[in-house]
């Protein structure tokens, strides 16, 4: 069964930094492009970022570049997001996706997400 | 930047068809996704490349993409179904999503 569980959110202030980490069981994880979306309190989805299996490839949206790093552990079968300079707006429940079919272009299965706030 | 539009909700009866349709420039050139989320819960995938379901989605589920409009259609909608759902799209190395469709049952 494929499982993907995100760690690593809470309360942080802004400016501050976290690190979410997404661990990833029950599938080949190292063959397999990784995303970012998160989605804040009511509003919709938002793509954050792509990275492909080797880590040669990476993406990332307009409003989270020069900010958040992704980055993967293939042996350790772990997705990870870097996140500096936060901001208000940058609250959300974050969710690692996996890539549906390695063209990168959608996700077919979502971890349970994890809640990052950013506040003083 | 890429934008797809969605209307912000649809209503249907219980066993009539929903439509939920998303806008885009030219959205019938790319491949269109559609995800079912309901309050609380993780997204999940309903169709692919535009009209194709994933194993386990119900057949009443289904979709097509023309010009600038991409459409997800629930035949014989349930209850069960009610829920918001987005359309996703992919330009210049970008995901996009659409705001979402809040789908009400009654």
């Amino acid at each position: 069964e494929v499982q993907l569980v995100e760690s690593g959110g809470g309360l942080v202030q802004p400016g501050g930094s976290l690190r979410l980490s997404c661990a990833a069981s029950g599938f080949t994880f190292s063959t397999y492009t990784m995303n970012w979306v998160r989605q804040a309190p009511g509003k919709g989805l938002e793509w954050l970022s792509y990275i492909s299996s080797s880590s040669s490839t990476i993406y990332y949206a307009d409003s989270v570049k020069g900010r958040f790093t992704i980055s993967r552990d293939n042996a350790k079968n772990s997705l990870y997001l870097q996140m500096n300079s936060l901001r208000a707006e940058d609250t959300a429940v974050y969710y690692c996706a996996r890539d549906g079919d390695g063209s990168g272009f959608y996700y077919d299965y979502w971890g349970q997400g994890t809640l990052v706030t950013v506040s003083s | 930047s890429y934008e797809m539009t969605q209307p912000s909700s649809v209503s249907v009866s219980p066993g009539q068809t929903a439509s939920i349709t998303c806008s885009g420039d030219k959205l019938g050139d790319k491949y269109t996704f559609w995800y079912q989320q309901k309050p609380g819960q993780s997204p999940v995938l309903v169709i692919f490349q535009d009209s194709r379901r994933p194993s386990g989605i119900p057949e009443r589920f289904s979709g097509s993409n023309s010009g600038n409009t991409a459409t997800l259609t629930i035949s014989g909608t349930q209850a069960m179904d009610e829920a918001d759902y987005y359309c996703q799209a992919w330009d210049s190395s970008t995901a996009v999503f659409g705001g979402g469709t809040k789908l009400t049952v009654l």
